[in-house]
This record gives structure tokens, sequence and C-alpha cells, in this order.
């Protein structure tokens, strides 16, 4: 069955203090994989997508990679606007049976 | 450029009731996406349009529909509402229907009582 995992489910880090949030999959057919930001009450804003195992794209303090079984998302000296959930995504499959498959996220809080 | 437009942004409605909600998307995107939010269960996939056709659907009972005109705007309508339904709705649209990323309005927040 497809499925995605973020961990952690929540993570609080001090201003400053780097760490990486976890999205492994398991699907068949990967077309691509997302990553949002979402603050509350809000809609997800979009982050990066990667396409190919060992593709890295950054965005300010935020480092995305993938490999053939997860993506990381490295956060470098985050503060405390950072704080939000961070959603992964991904997609699957191939024409009608195409699918974006989402994890529950990773809640984060950064403390000044 | 203007984006995802999801109205209205709050609702209240009692079980049984009806109720639409609009979304206009990114000028020039063809296809919209819908999603229900909830705490425990993340985003769940409704169903996508792209030019007016419904291409995929999620595993929600026939009270959930939707459709898309020939601008691009899309409605979902849930009829005879139950206390489960209660929820952030977000509508995403995407440039085109395969694969690119999708960009989302702020939603809408459905409350049943």
């Amino acid at each position: 069955e497809d499925q995605v995992t973020q961990s952690p489910e929540a993570l609080r880090l001090q201003e400053g203090e780097s760490s990486s949030l976890n999205c492994s999959y398991t699907v068949s057919g990967l077309r691509g994989l997302f990553w949002y930001r979402q603050d509350p009450g809000k809609g997800p804003e979009f982050l990066f997508t990667l396409y190919s195992a060992g593709e890295e794209k950054e965005k300010e303090r935020l480092k995305a990679t993938l490999t053939k079984k997860e993506s990381f998302l490295h956060i470098t000296a985050p503060k405390p606007e950072d704080s939000a959930t961070y959603l992964c995504a991904v997609q699957a499959g191939a024409g009608n049976n195409r699918k974006l498959i989402w994890g529950l996220g990773t809640s984060l809080a950064v403390n000044p | 450029k203007a984006g995802v437009t999801q109205t209205p942004r709050y609702l209240i409605k009692t079980r049984g009731q009806q109720v639409t909600l609009s979304c206009s998307p990114i000028s020039g995107h063809r296809s919209v996406s819908w999603y229900q939010q909830t705490p425990g269960q993340g985003l769940q996939f409704l169903f996508e349009y792209f030019s007016e056709t419904q291409r995929n659907k999620g595993n929600f009972p026939g009270r959930f529909s939707g459709r898309q005109f020939s601008n691009s705007r899309s409605e979902m309508n849930v009829s005879t509402l139950e206390l489960g339904d209660s929820a952030l709705y977000l509508c995403a649209s995407s440039l085109q229907y395969k694969g690119t990323e999708a960009f989302f309005g702020q939603g809408t927040r459905l409350t049943v009582v």
C-alpha cells in the first residue's frame, strides 16, 4: 500500500539550533515529492519539488534532499518565524491512477 | 499575480443542511483539486478537475460533489451535512493536470453544529 510517513510528529528547537525533518515513502512509480509549509488556519504554502534521487533544492534556511526511500528537510539556524507545520506529499502512479499521497506533517516550534 | 481565492472563509451550518464552497484558481491554471483537512487525518483528497472534467476522485461518500466551470473556477457541494464534516476545506490549483506543484487557497473553515 502506498504510504508517506513523516517524523518526528513534533519538534521543538531553540533559535539557531539546526535539525532535519524526515519524510519516508513507499509508493509505486514515484513522480515527484513536494514539501509544503502550513501556518495555523491557512492553506499550505509550496516550498520545493524533488523528482529524482540525489536531487537537492535550497531556499533561505531550508534545504530539501531526496533518496530512493526518503526525503529530508534540513533547517539551518532556524528562527521563530520558521515555526509551522511542514507537510510532505508524494505523487505516484500515472494517467487516471495518478495520485498525491500526503504525510501528516511535522509541527515545528522554534523558541527565541 | 493573485493567488487562489476561496469563499467563504468561515461557515457554520446545521446538520442535514447543504453547503457550497467556491474556489477561484490562479489565472491560467486549469487544474483544481479539493481537500478536506482535519487534525487527526491530515489532508484527504476529495477530487480533481481539469478542463471542466473530474479526473480523479478520493474515497468520500456521494454527498460530496464538485464541478468546474469554463473559466476554471470550481465549486464543491456537500449535502446532508454531518457533524464529522466539520473541517478545513482546501482548494489547490495547478498549471497542468500532470505533476506540477499545487498552490493552495486559505481554505474554508466549515463547522457543522
